[in-house]
Order: C-alpha cells, then structure tokens, then sequence
C-alpha cells in the first residue's frame, strides 16, 4: 500500500521561503505526478503544482514566480519550496499521487495526512 | 472564486437521493477533460471518490456515482447515511491555465 509523509517546518517568518518534502513509501516514484495541494483554514482546495518523475513540472499561474518543486527519486522524495510567504500561504499542505496512463488521468488517489503550515512571526 | 463552480451546501435525509453539481467552462470540462470527484470528512485529507468521470476506485461503495455532460458534471449519492457527511471536490483540468488541475470550491453535504 503506497503511503506519502509530508515533513518540514510548522511555522514559518513571512517573506522566508516555505519547504516542504513527501516521502514515498510501498511503492514506485516512477510513472506518477507528484502533487501539492493545500487548503487554507475553512476553504478549499487549492492545485499548487506537480513534479513527474522526471523533473519535469507545471505550477499554477498565480505561485509560479514563487513556486519551486524537485525530486529525488533515489530518496523516493519529493519536495515543495514556496518562497516570500505571507499570511494568506498559512494552510495544510497535502502531498498526493495523481495517476496518468496512455492519455488518461486517473485522479490523486494516494494522499498524505496533510501538514499545518502557520506563516507568523 | 474556484475556476470550476459547485454549490456551498446541499443536504437530505437519510435514505434520499442527493446530487452536487460542478460547472465549468469551454477550457475545462467542455474541452473534454475528465473529471474527479473527492470525499473530505471532517479533519482528514481528501479522498478520491470517482475517476474519469464515472468511474469507482476499488471499495467505494456503488451509491456513489458520477456523471458528465458539456460543460458540467455531477456526482449522486443515493441511500444517504449519515458517515456520508462531508465536504466534496470536483477536480479538472483547464487548458487556459497552462494545463494546471482545478477544484470546485467544494460543498458541504448535511446528512438531516
């Protein structure tokens, strides 16, 4: 069973950068999006972005100036750097797997518990 | 204001029938692009309910269908039970946003 933790700071000053890593375990990192996705206090979901295994990587447009994702597929890691953060980047943070084969999507069916991330100083 | 539109709140009794709506655009959904729904109980990460549009993951039980057709979709939950009470999530894609993935705003199912 593929499991994904989220790991990295709680708290982070505003205008510093926010860095975030998932762990992949019981399963392969290859053949996947690698996904964020957070969710501010009493709202909604919100696509940040994802990395394929490949390193290659598309950000939503409104983060992308601010928006950095890597992998290292030796680690089974994948990892989220957000930088000059401000109050409104306060959120849990999800990392997720989201399927794709021959042209079709399969969905983010693997999900992480989710990490608080508080921008506060 | 989420690229993909969906109610705030529905809610029904236990036993009834319930559908929530996801409304996009030509970019999105009327391109042709598949859409996901997501489970989000109380306190915990999301949950995919139903891939590719109508498709169930293995052990989602088969009250739960979804459905697609031009620019919207919609996802129904016959015989409500009250662990049904949760938020739930369309997802896409749009072709405007440089492929990126978008969720409906979400909407707060009330088992009554």
């Amino acid at each position: 069973q593929v499991q994904l933790q989220e790991s990295g700071p709680g708290l982070v000053k505003p205008s510093e950068t926010l860095s975030l890593t998932c762990t992949v375990s019981g399963g392969s990192i290859s053949s996947y999006y690698w996904t964020w996705i957070r969710q501010p206090p009493g709202k909604g979901l919100e696509w940040i972005g994802y990395i394929y295994y490949t390193g290659s990587s598309i950000y939503y447009p409104s983060l992308k100036s601010r928006v950095t994702m890597s992998v290292d597929t030796s680690k089974k890691q994948f990892s989220l750097r957000l930088s000059s953060v401000t109050a409104a980047d306060t959120a849990v943070y999800y990392c997720a797997r989201e399927g794709y084969s021959d042209g079709q999507y399969y969905g983010m069916d693997v999900w992480g518990q989710g990490t608080t991330v508080t921008v506060s100083s | 204001q989420s690229v993909l539109t969906q109610p705030p709140s529905v809610s029904g009794a236990p036993g009834q029938r319930v559908t929530i709506s996801c409304t996009g655009s030509s970019s999105n959904i009327g391109a042709g692009f598949d859409v996901h729904w997501y489970q989000q109980l109380p306190g915990t990460a999301p949950k995919l309910l139903i891939y590719a549009n109508t498709n169930r993951p293995s052990g989602v039980p088969d009250r739960f269908s979804g459905s697609k057709s031009g620019t919207s979709a919609s996802l129904a939950i016959t015989g409500l039970q009250a662990e049904d009470e949760a938020d739930y999530y369309c997802q896409s894609y749009d072709s405007s946003l440089s492929g990126s993935r978008v969720f409906g705003g979400g909407t707060k199912l009330t088992v009554l």
